[in-house]
């Protein structure tokens, strides 16, 4: 069992719907959660960042954490075709490496 | 603030040479870690540097190897390079002390080895 899952997708949506996007992990020593977005041909931006379990939220992004059930959620309302990108979820301890998921393909179309 | 910066963007190599990729952190950043990106495998964790020291290092081979300059600008290098080492590889840059090391990353170097 890999350390992250994360399915990749394609994921593809019309404009203004809600998207949920999910990674279930399997160490429980995992504090930090973070998103990233990644458009094609480029690097990864930072876009949620959570510690420990619980919810945050920025503009139209909100970023879920379940420690319980190692679960961790992205949901983007009003979805955008600027949205259109590949997701990463990706977690570690304090001072370890991240590990990440292997990214989710989100289309959304106008 | 300027971001991460990684030259070059594109490297095209033949096997058995060897490659340097480069990458300037951001301002005040003393961290910098490498990853590599492919389809199958996604991101890989390949080193991290702090101070100049190796502070973590993921499953590569040690024709993988890093250095880190005392501006913290950082190099990777990899020799007698394999068809499978065509990546995008990554830099990312994290400030040390506060309470989580949050990665920011730079645009990549693209690596083909034909």
């Amino acid at each position: 069992q890999k350390e992250v899952e994360q399915d990749p997708g394609p994921l593809s949506v019309p404009e203004g719907a809600i998207v949920s996007l999910n990674c279930t992990y399997s160490n429980s020593a995992f504090q930090y959660f973070m998103w990233y977005r990644q458009y094609s041909r480029k690097g990864p931006e930072l876009l949620m960042y959570t510690y420990s379990s619980g919810n945050k939220e920025d503009g139209r992004f909100t970023a879920q954490v379940d420690k319980s059930s190692k679960y961790i959620s992205l949901f983007i309302r009003d979805s955008q075709p600027s949205d259109s990108a590949t997701y990463l979820c990706a977690m570690n301890r304090r001072n370890t490496p991240l590990v990440f998921g292997k990214g989710t393909r989100l289309s959304v179309i106008a | 603030k300027a971001g991460v910066t990684q030259t070059p963007r594109y490297l095209i190599k033949t096997r058995g040479q060897q490659v340097t990729l480069s990458c300037s952190p951001i301002s005040g950043h003393r961290s910098v870690s490498w990853y590599q990106q492919t389809p199958g495998q996604g991101l890989q964790f390949l080193f991290e540097y702090f101070s100049e020291t190796q502070r973590n290092k993921g499953n590569f081979p040690g024709r993988f190897s890093g250095r880190q300059f005392s501006n913290s600008r950082s190099e990777m290098n990899v020799s007698t390079l394999e068809l499978g080492d065509s990546a995008l590889y990554l830099c990312a840059s994290s400030w040390v002390g506060g309470r989580q090391e949050t990665q920011y990353f730079g645009p990549g170097t693209r690596l083909l080895v034909l």
